[in-house]
């Protein structure tokens, strides 16, 4: 029982690249989260999933884009990436509508250069 | 949305000291407050949450306590240990999400 696999762990990316993200979980969770961190900013949400085909904006949405074809996978995709979007990304999956005890991947630290 | 504030950002307390952390929230509907401990290059790891309809909860040294009419609540660390040193999170759920509030980094100085 893995909980939930994040891949890569670590890339550098040249500006204007793109790449995708990939978060999976084995809880059969419907709640799924991409959250990035950085220095003094806390966490703060990308967008979510409330389940298999859905998706949502967070706080921070702008130059993200993700897809939920298959329950147990969330996909994040930066089309074109920039500096601003160097970062720590940490995606979460939940039981709960509230929220409840989610279980974060271990992170993807993304160097924009 | 909404908005969760966190107070202090840093924190030096002496082991064996308690150490307090708090956070207010905006959303008078939220009903789901954790918290989080993270430790440098790792994941966050829930340490204790506590539900509306309760007004406090202790886990062996911690404790936390919640003022909805007030909206806000605190994490209180007693007995400090060194290897309590990490950042700590609050959040506060919304919907279908939580937010955070922006960490408190604590050292305890042996």
């Amino acid at each position: 029982n893995a909980g939930v696999t994040q891949t890569p762990k670590f890339r550098v990316l040249k500006t204007g690249q793109s790449m995708t993200l990939l978060c999976a979980q084995d809880m059969n969770h419907e709640y799924m989260y991409w959250y990035r961190q950085d220095p003094g900013m806390g966490l703060r949400l990308i967008h979510y999933s409330v389940g298999e085909g859905t998706t949502a904006k967070g706080e921070v949405p702008d130059g993200y884009n993700v897809s939920r074809l298959k329950k147990q996978n969330f996909l994040l995709g930066l089309e074109s990436a920039a500096p601003s979007q160097t970062s720590v990304y940490f995606c979460a999956s939940s039981y709960s509508s509230l929220g409840d005890r989610y279980t974060f991947g271990s992170g993807t630290r993304l160097t924009v250069v | 949305g909404e908005n969760v504030e966190q107070h202090p950002s840093t924190l030096s307390v002496q082991e064996g000291d308690s150490a307090v952390i708090k956070c207010t929230y905006s959303d008078s509907a939220s009903n789901y407050f954790p918290w989080y401990k993270q430790e440098l290059g790792k994941r966050p790891q829930l340490i204790i949450d506590i539900r509306s309809n309760v007004g406090e909860k202790k886990d062996q040294r911690i404790a936390v306590t919640l003022n909805k009419t007030a909206k806000h609540f605190s994490l209180h660390i007693t007995e400090t240990q060194p290897e309590d040193s990490a950042v700590y999170f609050c959040a506060a759920s919304g919907s279908y999400q939580l937010t955070f509030g922006k960490g408190t980094k604590l050292s305890v100085i042996p």
